[in-house]
């Protein structure tokens, strides 16, 4: 168990829904890190939060945003879903983002759009 | 941009046996990190191993270790005394330096390794 959680497990909804996917961090972790794990794309970086702020931007679609809150757990939004949308989202958390920092991943919150 | 090399797609080894997973990257950075993770079937991101460029001892974890190749760029993972549980799909992976905002990881497309009993 790496002490980051994500909510939910599984998620089934339709074409051009809105859905949330939560992620707690660890105890003490400062930043919160998205990824996208599907077939075809891998795994690929979305967004940094550090402290409530975003730190960094990957390949985040603009229909996808997140926040991070003052109790630092994140939040992921993604709307009008496509059938690409299709994934697992993982969260990562790291104490600081400075240095060997290490990212944990929390157990994903697999997608799936029908 | 930073980009990680997986020419493996699958490996198996003899239980007990020793294997090597490859692992090539790019960058024009000095200083970064790079990780070996583990994702068995539950699917969740294991840390394996991890190794900051400015060492030049390479890293151990028990049965895992490394052998990184800072001028070649490359960064293998051995696992030695394989056993079942070590089966899963392996994912190098990049992390530039210490300034503030390239925390990312970039990762390769992963070796799915395989245990014979």
């Amino acid at each position: 168990d790496s002490g980051v959680t994500q909510t939910p497990k599984h998620l089934i909804t339709a074409t051009g829904q809105r859905v949330t996917l939560r992620c707690s961090p660890r105890s003490g972790d400062l930043s919160v890190y998205w990824y996208q794990q599907s077939l075809d794309q891998g795994l690929q970086f979305l967004i940094q939060y550090y402290n409530g702020e975003e730190r960094a931007k990957g390949n985040i679609l603009e229909r996808f945003s997140a926040q991070q809150f003052p109790d630092l757990h994140s939040e992921l939004n993604l709307s009008s879903l496509e059938l690409g949308d299709s994934a697992l989202y993982f969260c990562a958390s790291s104490v600081s983002g400075r240095g060997p920092d290490t990212q944990y991943f929390g157990p994903g919150t697999r997608l799936t759009v029908l | 941009a930073q980009t990680v090399t997986q020419s493996q797609p699958e490996m198996s080894v003899q239980e007990a046996e020793t294997v090597t997973l490859s692992c090539t990257y790019d960058t024009s950075e000095s200083d970064y990190y790079l990780f070996w993770y583990k994702q068995p079937p539950s699917r969740q991101m294991i840390l394996v191993i991890r190794q900051e460029a400015y060492k030049q001892q390479n890293a151990t974890e028990n049965r895992f270790s490394v052998n990184f190749q800072k001028a070649a760029k490359s960064f293998s993972l051995k696992i030695s005394d394989s056993q079942l549980g070590d089966a899963a799909m392996y994912f190098c992976a990049y992390r530039s330096g210490p300034n503030f905002g390239n925390e990312k990881l970039t990762f390769g497309t992963g070796t799915r390794l395989t245990i014979i009993p």
